[in-house]
């Protein structure tokens, strides 16, 4: 069965520089929420989408800002990285009309920042 | 707000002998609760999930786990440890209802060792 995707899987960047970060949900699947985790940490959810609309912000920084598109598929724009921003990302998605909130995650995007 | 606390950042059980893994949550509406399951540098798999039909809920690889309600507990459970079960794990918490698109908060985490 498919899977969500999320690329890349790896990426280095150096302080003050962006990155996009970009998932794509399980076929037939409207929503996608965004998770970090730290080195040692559990999931911290970012932000999420429905239809293209945000539906739930948790602790996102000013800094980040994501979207989703009309193919469903999301992607977590991150600027001015710093140190701190080093952790595994993750992408989930549901389908909207299932109830109970059930999300697959992705494999994760590993983000290190020197 | 709602919140997990896992009790035991390490467990260490034998070969073969049961598994407990202890989740309380916090919750100010009946909840939706999950465990997912995290092995080193992979994403986040979903053991099983709570969601009112029955408070005994099975999952995969032979766990399982009950609400209790008076307790605000989803403790999980296996019989019979197996050496694969060594892993991360995560026991979630959602007030969804009906449907929706919040966020899941989860627990610390349990890092489970089997010992041979």
């Amino acid at each position: 069965a498919a899977g969500v995707i999320q690329s890349p899987r790896h990426l280095i960047k150096e302080k003050r520089e962006t990155a996009t970060l970009k998932c794509y949900p399980i076929p037939r699947h409207d929503t996608v929420y965004w998770y970090q985790q730290g080195p040692g940490q559990d999931p911290q959810f970012l932000i999420s989408f429905y239809e293209k609309m945000q539906s739930d912000k948790g602790s996102i920084p000013d800094r980040f800002s994501a979207q989703q598109f009309s193919d469903y598929h999301s992607e977590l724009n991150m600027s001015s990285l710093e140190l701190g921003d080093s952790a595994l990302y993750f992408c989930a998605s549901s389908l909207r009309e299932e109830a109970y909130n059930e999300q697959f995650f992705g494999p994760g995007t590993r983000l290190t920042v020197l | 707000a709602q919140s997990v606390t896992q009790l035991g950042s390490h467990v260490s059980v034998s070969e073969g002998a049961l598994v407990l893994l202890r989740c309380n949550y916090s919750s100010s509406v009946p909840p939706y609760l999950f465990w997912y399951v995290q092995y080193p540098n992979q994403g986040l798999q979903l053991l099983l999930k709570y969601t009112s039909a029955a408070t005994l809920v099975k999952g995969i690889n032979g766990f399982e786990a009950e609400f209790k309600k008076s307790e605000t507990s989803f403790h999980l459970t296996k019989p019979s440890a197996h050496m694969s079960d060594a892993a991360e794990y995560f026991c979630a918490v959602s007030e969804t209802s009906g449907g929706g698109a919040d966020g899941l908060t989860f627990g610390k985490g349990t890092h489970l060792i089997i010992q041979p």
